[in-house]
């Protein structure tokens, strides 16, 4: 299957600061990738969808001044959590399509991202 | 409303005893059925994409099938390393390619 990955796997920061992480598609191109919010025990939220080359789409209650995204090529997308909060703590998931003929609404996922936030 | 439920939340097997994880869903005009597997602070690994009531799709000890209505997952003759968090998921009506909702998951524990 399609390999994503993200980086940083865990990051602690203090409350202002801004943090980036990265999601990227290994070994095929992908026009479409998606990031997710995850708290403990809970299911995945759709935060955004991030589109090669245009501005993402944001999911109702996702304040996009506060989560930005860039899908500035066809194997990267970034969301920088800006201004952090203890709040924003939680696990930050990326997916990505493959756009391949029999799966083109698959979604293969990265392994996530711990934020913590002082 | 649109709406994706599981069942149960939580199973515990011991290794070899064989059952079923359900997926029942509501939303009109399905474009396809996702199931995942996660395993404790890792992302979704992708199991299965079913697209049409009958169809079946196996992978190992695992088997999901679909109807008009829900999804089955089959785990015959579970393992320990078969324990994780089953997740089932819909594209949402309306939206962008790609767009889904979850289920929040069935969590299988598999005992030796």
């Amino acid at each position: 299957g399609a390999v994503v990955s993200q980086h940083p796997s865990r990051v602690i920061c203090k409350s202002g600061t801004s943090v980036k992480i990265e999601c990227r598609s290994l070994d095929f191109q992908a026009t479409t990738m998606f990031w997710y919010r995850q708290f403990p025990k809970k299911s995945l939220m759709l935060m955004a969808t991030s589109n090669e080359g245009s501005k993402a789409t944001y999911e109702q209650g996702v304040e996009k001044d506060k989560f930005l995204i860039n899908h500035a090529s066809l194997t990267l997308s970034t969301l920088t959590v800006t201004s952090a909060h203890p709040e924003d703590s939680s696990f930050y998931i990326c997916s990505a399509l493959t756009g391949l003929a029999g799966e083109a609404d698959t979604q293969y996922f990265g392994p996530g991202t711990r934020l913590t936030v002082l | 409303e649109d709406q994706v439920t599981q069942s149960p939340e939580a199973l515990r097997l011991q290794e070899g005893e064989s059952s079923s994880l359900n997926c029942s869903y509501t939303v009109s005009g399905l474009r396809g059925l996702f199931w995942y597997r996660q395993d404790p602070g890792k992302g979704p690994e992708f199991l299965f994409t079913l697209y049409s009531a009958g169809e079946e799709k196996e992978k190992e000890r695992l088997k999901a099938t679909l109807t008009k209505k829900e999804s089955f997952l089959h785990i015959t003759a579970p393992k320990p390393e078969d324990s994780a968090t089953y997740l089932c998921a819909v594209n949402r009506p309306g939206g962008s390619q790609g767009n889904l909702i979850f289920g929040k998951g069935t969590k299988l524990s598999v005992k030796p």
